[in-house]
């Protein structure tokens, strides 16, 4: 059990244009989910964090704007890269909790973005 | 060994010896932590937990081990195999609500057959 999916995979766009990001837990209901970025060779970054239902947290020196993440049910989350430009091209991984705080937290396989 | 900079750590070990894997935590308010494996490509599948009233747990063929004094974790991997290779993370949960976890930078194994 504790499975969480992205979608999609890989993505590859032109600079300029948005992307949407899809995080689901597939078995569980998840209160509360993280997004992370994690460029080569370096560790993971707290994006934001969201509850369901409710606005996303962002970590310091994230644009709020650029990186819209919605959380409208216990199973799935967005995040939607806008107006992507080459310097968004990263490895973005969600992951879901069942309560937040101390719970574990379950990773998704990450997405691999590339922006043009 | 270790190096700094651009390049992750890196541990090479002999298939079947023991492998230990270091981490340094920043916050003395932490009380959670946790191992997380990541192989090339992948997200990050988690290996064992361990929290602030524990120095030591083990599970199968992995034990980890917290200092508090010195904050410090590691995590020991015995009779290591190749399907060990991967990076591995350390987090800390330093508690609050939302439950965010801060990562190490990460030490790659490589396992030798």
């Amino acid at each position: 059990g504790a499975v969480v999916s992205q979608h999609p995979s890989r993505v590859i766009c032109k600079s300029g244009t948005s992307v949407k990001i899809e995080c689901r837990s597939l078995d569980f209901q998840a209160t509360t989910m993280f997004w992370y970025r994690q460029f080569p060779k370096k560790s993971l970054m707290l994006m934001a964090t969201s509850n369901e239902g409710s606005k996303a947290t962002y970590e310091q020196g994230v644009e709020k704007d650029k990186f819209l993440i919605n959380h409208a049910s216990l199973t799935l989350s967005t995040l939607t890269v806008t107006s992507a430009h080459p310097e968004d091209s990263s490895f973005y991984i969600c992951s879901a909790s069942r309560t937040g705080g101390r719970d574990t937290q379950y990773f998704g396989p990450g997405t691999r973005l590339t922006v043009l | 060994g270790e190096s700094v900079g651009l390049h992750l750590p890196t541990l090479s070990v002999q298939e079947g010896d023991n492998s230990i894997i270091n981490c340094a935590y920043s916050n003395s308010a932490s009380d959670y932590f946790i191992w997380y494996k990541q192989e090339s490509g992948k997200g990050p599948q988690f290996i064992i937990d361990i929290r602030s009233n524990m120095d030591k747990r083990q599970g199968q063929r992995v034990t980890v081990l917290l200092n508090k004094t010195v904050k410090h974790l590691s995590l020991q991997i015995a009779a290591t195999q190749p399907g060990d290779s991967a990076v591995y993370f350390c987090a800390e949960n330093y508690g609050g609500s939302q439950g965010n976890l801060i990562f190490g930078k990460g030490t790659k194994l490589s396992v030798k057959p």
